[in-house]
C-alpha cells in the first residue's frame, strides 16, 4: 500500500458528461501530480500542485482542470467527456519535488460509452 | 525534452531464466532515473531508483546501473519467477521539469 488514495476506483459515464477524480496523498506529501495511461498515448503528465499551487503542467487538455485543496488533497476534473478520454488516471504524491519519489495511487479507471 | 525509449515487449520467459530489459533516456540536465513495476490490476510501484551517474540501484533481486556515457539505465534480474509478471516502466525525472516521463512500458510474462 503506496499510502496514496484515489477514488472512485471505477466510473462509467456518458460522453458530453463531467467527472471528478479524487486523490489524497500520503500523510505528510505537499506535492500531488495526475498522470493518464491510455493504450495509445502510454502514460503521461497531466499537472503538479504543490502545497496549494499548480507547480507544472503537461499535455493537459483545456477541458480538464485540477486543484489541491488546504487539507493537501486533489481533484482533478474532466468535463465534456470524449471516448477517447477513457483511460486509467493515477495520482501520485511526493515530499517535494524534484529529486524525491513519487508514490502512486491505485488508480481511477474512466470509461467513457 | 526529456524521453524514454525502453524496450519493446512482450516478453515471455521461463521460471529462473535471466531477464534483461533495455532503457535509454535523453534528458537535459542531470535526471533521476526510475524502473517502476504495475502488476496485473494495481497501481504503479517503484522497483528501484538511482539519482547520478554510475550508481546501482537493486530491490527483490532486480538492479540497474546509470550510465551517462551510452545515456541508459537497463534493467536485470538473474532468475525470475512467476510472480515477477508485470509490466515494467523505465523513467526520468529532470532536475528542471519535476514530472515523470515514461517510457511505454514492456509486458514481462514468467511461465512456471
Amino acid at each position: 500500500d503506496s499510502g496514496v488514495t484515489q477514488t472512485p476506483k471505477h466510473l462509467i459515464t456518458a460522453t458530453g458528461q463531467r467527472v471528478t477524480l479524487r486523490c489524497s496523498p500520503r500523510s505528510g506529501d505537499l506535492s500531488v501530480y495526475w498522470y493518464q495511461q491510455s493504450l495509445d498515448q502510454g502514460l503521461q503528465f497531466l499537472i503538479q500542485y504543490y502545497n496549494g499551487e499548480e507547480r507544472a503542467k503537461g499535455n493537459i487538455l483545456e477541458r480538464f482542470s485540477a486543484q489541491q485543496f488546504p487539507d493537501l488533497h486533489s481533484e482533478l476534473n474532466l468535463s465534456s467527456l470524449e471516448l477517447g478520454d477513457s483511460a486509467l488516471y493515477f495520482c501520485a504524491s511526493s515530499v517535494g519535488f524534484g529529486k524525491n519519489i513519487q508514490y502512486f495511487g491505485a488508480g481511477t479507471r474512466l470509461s467513457v460509452l | 525534452g526529456n524521453s524514454v525509449t525502453q524496450m519493446e515487449g512482450p516478453v515471455t520467459l521461463s521460471e529462473e531464466a535471466f531477464l534483461t530489459i533495455n532503457c535509454t533516456y535523453t534528458a537535459t540536465g542531470y535526471p533521476s532515473l526510475f524502473w517502476y513495476v504495475q502488476y496485473p490490476g494495481e497501481g504503479l510501484q517503484l522497483l528501484l531508483k538511482a539519482t547520478k551517474a554510475d550508481d546501482k540501484g537493486s530491490n527483490k533481486g532486480f538492479e540497474a546501473t546509470y550510465r551517462k556515457e551510452t545515456t541508459s539505465f537497463h534493467l536485470e534480474k538473474g532468475s525470475v519467477q512467476v510472480s515477477d509478471s508485470a509490466v515494467y516502466f523505465c523513467a526520468l525525472s529532470d532536475t528542471d521539469d519535476y514530472k515523470l516521463s515514461f517510457g511505454a512500458g514492456t509486458t514481462v510474462t514468467v511461465r512456471a
